[in-house]
């Protein structure tokens, strides 16, 4: 079946610095992939929508500025929590459309730890 | 808008009892609609889903049917095992939404032997 991966599945940075995760298509092409953000035991969030080829679609009060999402391929998007703070220690989860179907299939998800 | 109702848990069972886990929903159109579950430090996986009134979808004993009269999808599982422990997620998608996936807030399910 379709395969979603997330690198790194988990990550510890200090204060003040940027974070980068990738979520890639293994197996299938993806022009929409969304982007989740989980507290812990809470229910998903939706923070955006990547598109490839052109800019994410965000969720009302999520920081465009603060969380950057780039689709650069048909197979690749990636989000970067810019300036992270404490606050901003979570779980964060990708998914992507299967092709023709409207099954999504979520990355492993990854954790965000700041110092 | 659409949205997702879930049974609040957690939910402590014992081996072998029987498990219902309650969802409603309420959405424009006709959703296709899902249980994913997330095991302990892992991310989410789709046990079973249905996109049309009436269908059931079933998998590792596992089972839910697509209720239109009633907008339900209820889980149930006949024999839980140690091994069912994990949260559990009831969702809905479809056309109407864009694809985008609304979540609910997730039961947590702990058997016991």
């Amino acid at each position: 079946g379709a395969v979603v991966s997330q690198h790194p599945s988990r990550v510890i940075c200090k204060s003040g610095t940027s974070v980068k995760i990738e979520c890639r298509s293994l197996d299938f092409q993806a022009t929409t992939m969304f982007w989740y953000r989980q507290f812990p035991k809470k229910s998903l969030m939706l923070m955006a929508t990547s598109n490839e080829g052109s800019k994410a679609t965000y969720e009302q009060g999520v920081e465009k500025d603060k969380f950057l999402i780039n689709h650069a391929s048909l197979t690749l998007s990636t989000l970067t929590v810019t300036s992270a703070h404490p606050e901003d220690s979570s779980f964060y989860i990708c998914s992507a459309p299967a092709v023709a179907t409207d099954t999504q299939y979520f990355g492993p998800g990854t954790r965000l730890t700041v110092l | 808008g659409d949205s997702v109702t879930q049974m609040e848990g957690p939910v402590t069972l014992s081996e072998e009892a029987f498990l219902t886990i309650n969802c409603t929903y309420t959405a424009t159109g006709y959703p296709s609609l899902f249980w994913y579950v997330q095991y302990p430090g892992e991310g989410l996986q789709l046990l079973l889903k249905a996109t049309k009134a009436d269908d059931k979808g079933s998998n590792k004993g596992f089972e839910a049917t697509y209720r239109k009269e009633t907008t339900s999808f209820h889980l149930e599982k006949g024999s839980v095992q140690v091994s069912d422990s994990a949260v559990y997620f009831c969702a809905l998608s479809g056309k109407n939404t864009g694809n985008q996936f609304y979540f609910g807030t997730g039961t947590s399910l702990t058997v016991i032997p």
